[in-house]
């Protein structure tokens, strides 16, 4: 499938502050955006996804952009919370299969 | 509902043995994916069931192999073990074979080959 880079690597923010994730794809017929969590020694867990179709979606806290022209899409978590802590991958369709991001190590000081 | 289980949580292994590594879909979901999960390269798809036939195949050799049974659950067999196959493996289940349906992860079986 094809690549999509994720940044940043890892992310340290102060309790109650936002994070933003952003990840690059280069299929331009991907149509499929999910996010996942995956805490440690768990497997990852769908937290958020949007489809080709809309800019932007929220749920809560937490909020994904789509820009299909730049092709690229981020996650955005506001009011952080220690629990937020956590490995977040951003994925994408590349043909018949969800080609995933290297993954960003999110770590929320209290 | 039940999440999707894999057994066994923990595997060692010597090089040259094979494993079979198995997985539970979630009730009533059908399509079955299995992906390798590395520090170095990440979350990689190995392949993926539904109806008990392979659908979509990942870029991995052919040592790697799995199968889907009539009432979904899924095992991936790894023949001659090599060091480089220790691993995370999960599973995902989904309700249809549709890639832009959402999968859901099993807690995955930690492969250590030594």
């Amino acid at each position: 499938g094809e690549n999509v880079e994720q940044h940043p690597s890892t992310l340290s923010v102060q309790e109650g502050d936002s994070a933003v994730i952003k990840c690059t794809y280069s299929d331009s017929a991907s149509n499929y955006f999910p996010w996942y969590k995956q805490e440690l020694g768990k497997g990852p867990q769908l937290i958020i996804d949007i489809r080709s179709n809309v800019g932007e979606k929220k749920d809560q806290r937490i909020a994904v952009t789509l820009n299909k022209t730049a092709k690229h899409f981020s996650l955005h978590i506001t009011e952080t919370q220690p629990e937020d802590s956590a490995v977040y991958f951003c994925a994408h369709n590349a043909g018949n299969m969800l080609t995933f991001g290297g993954g960003t190590r999110l770590m929320v000081k209290p | 509902k039940a999440g999707v289980t894999q057994t066994p949580r923990y595997l060692i292994k010597t090089r040259g043995q094979q494993v079979t590594l198995s997985c539970s879909p979630i009730s009533g979901h059908r399509s079955v994916s299995w992906y390798q999960q590395t520090p170095g390269q990440g979350l990689q798809f190995l392949f993926e069931y539904f109806s008990e036939t392979q659908r979509n195949k990942g870029n991995f050799p052919g040592r790697f192999s799995g199968r889907q049974f009539s009432n979904s659950r899924s095992e991936m067999n790894v023949s001659t073990l090599e060091l480089g196959d220790s691993a995370l493996y999960l599973c995902a289940s989904s309700l249809v074979t549709r890639v832009t349906d959402t999968q859901y992860f099993g807690p995955g079986t930690r492969l250590t080959v030594l």
